[in-house]
């Protein structure tokens, strides 16, 4: 089996500020994503990898980076924080080619003071 | 592209009783679909998969249904019990394709 971790489990920003959420997997998965889950609510898909250094946009990219240094791990910037996308943000991975489920980290917490 | 829509958005049920949820998406091409369970304050756990080609899976104490004709896509609980409390997402994905549609979500309460 393999894991994904998240970091930070929670995260505290200014409103306007930069902020940065990690997450790594040993699945050795070849494609990971980052949704955003507002409270109560489902998931929306924010950016996606398929490969190292690939990015793909998702449907609520606006205002969000993210980066694919390694196979291993897969980073989301918030540009400039705002109090409206307070939410938890989860990382997922998948392999390619087999049946493309998806595995889900715990998630980071952002709250936007 | 592909909608997924889910019902109902909340489901409460006695210990013991059934729980239904339902999902239908638009894609005729759809060809992977997945359940995920939500606990509270946790993240999303696969519980079952299934594919074009399977109508009918069971698991622990839950059927899945898959009906291509009608794309509709059923997750049933069967004597429910309080660990099964949680939210319930549904999931659809064509084949090739590195992305999945969610359901908005279905949280199931079970009540003693």
């Amino acid at each position: 089996g393999g894991i994904i971790t998240q970091t930070p489990k929670f995260l505290i920003g200014q409103e306007g500020q930069k902020l940065t959420l990690k997450c790594q997997q040993n699945f050795n998965h070849d494609t990971m994503y980052w949704y955003r889950q507002d409270s109560g609510k489902g998931l929306r898909l924010i950016y996606y990898s398929i490969t190292e250094n690939d990015l793909q946009k998702g449907d609520l990219s606006e205002g969000y980076d993210a980066s694919r240094e390694k196979k291993s791990s897969f980073s989301l910037t918030v540009t400039s924080a705002q109090k409206n996308e307070m939410a938890v943000f989860l990382c997922a991975s998948s392999i390619r080619g087999v049946s493309y489920e998806q595995y889900f980290g715990p998630g980071t917490r952002l709250t936007v003071l | 592209g592909e909608q997924v829509e889910q019902r109902p958005p909340h489901l409460s049920v006695r210990e013991g009783d059934s729980a239904f949820i339902t999902c239908t998406y638009t894609d005729p091409n759809s060809y992977y679909f997945f359940w995920y369970k939500q606990e509270p304050g946790a993240s999303l756990q696969l519980l079952m998969k299934v594919f074009s080609s399977t109508e009918i899976n069971e698991g622990q104490g839950f059927t899945v249904l898959l009906n291509k004709k009608d794309k509709r896509l059923s997750l049933n609980l069967t004597a429910a019990h309080p660990g099964d409390s949680a939210a319930y997402f549904c999931a659809v994905s064509n084949y090739g394709n590195e992305k999945i549609t969610f359901g908005a979500g279905t949280k199931l309460t079970i009540k003693p």
